[in-house]
């Protein structure tokens, strides 16, 4: 059964620091990892999405990088800004039932 | 493109009432939506999976006589939480694809979620 750690669980910083968020997750048979933001109250927004296949992605100020056989990824992000506060999942997708499992997050607040 | 909704947002009931909560694909036609619960703090976990016409699959430890799903349309999924009580208060998210029955990888679009509150 995967199951997926997500450090730090929680995460405060001034305005303009770059981040690291890290994922592992136990079963590195998978086909793709996502990351998703999810504001308090909220559903899921999806944000970058890497297939087994590639080492990372990059959106704007966020690049997630993925290292399958070590079981891992990680979600950068650059220049943080007060609307990037949000909690951060990522969600492995493996074989078997093909449901992506999520991790508990990382709760991120950034200060003006 | 790839909308999907819920209502209601939030709704609060009394003990050993009935819920029903919908969740509807705007722009696509959803042929299997999931059913997601989340307490707070929590991670995401799948109850049930439903595809459009027959019955829905449900985890482990879901009680398929309390979460009623139906999927009787490829736009709409309801999930009705039966005779609730204080301990399924809870997040409830939705999610469909519409290509998820031949693609198991294809990407599922995730509703903003119903928060249920049972007084």
């Amino acid at each position: 059964k995967q199951e997926v750690t997500q450090i730090p669980a929680a995460l405060s910083v001034p305005e303009g620091e770059n981040l690291v968020l890290n994922c592992s997750f136990t079963d590195s048979a998978i086909y793709n990892l996502q990351w998703f933001r999810q504001d308090p109250g909220k559903g899921l927004t999806s944000l970058l999405l890497i297939q087994s296949s590639q080492r990372e992605q990059t959106s704007g100020r966020l690049n997630a990088s993925l290292d399958k056989s070590s079981g891992r990824s990680t979600l950068y992000i650059a220049a943080s800004q007060p609307g990037d506060s949000a909690t951060y999942l990522c969600a492995p997708l493996s074989g078997g039932s093909y449901i992506p499992t999520f991790g508990r997050g990382t709760s991120l607040i950034v200060h003006p | 493109g790839a909308v999907v909704s819920q209502h209601p947002s939030r709704v609060i009931c009394k003990s050993g009432t009935s819920v029903k909560i919908e969740c509807r694909s705007l722009d696509f036609q959803a042929t299997t939506m999931f059913w997601y619960r989340q307490f707070p703090k929590q991670s995401l976990m799948l109850m049930a999976t439903s595809n459009e016409g027959s019955k829905a699959t449900y985890e482990q430890g879901v009680e398929k006589d309390k979460f009623l799903i139906n999927h009787a349309s490829l736009t709409l999924s309801t999930l009705t939480v039966t005779s609730a009580h204080p301990e399924d208060s809870s997040f409830y998210i939705c999610s469909a694809s519409d290509n998820w029955d031949r693609v198991r990888t294809d990407t599922q679009y995730f509703g903003p979620g119903t928060r249920l509150t049972v007084l």
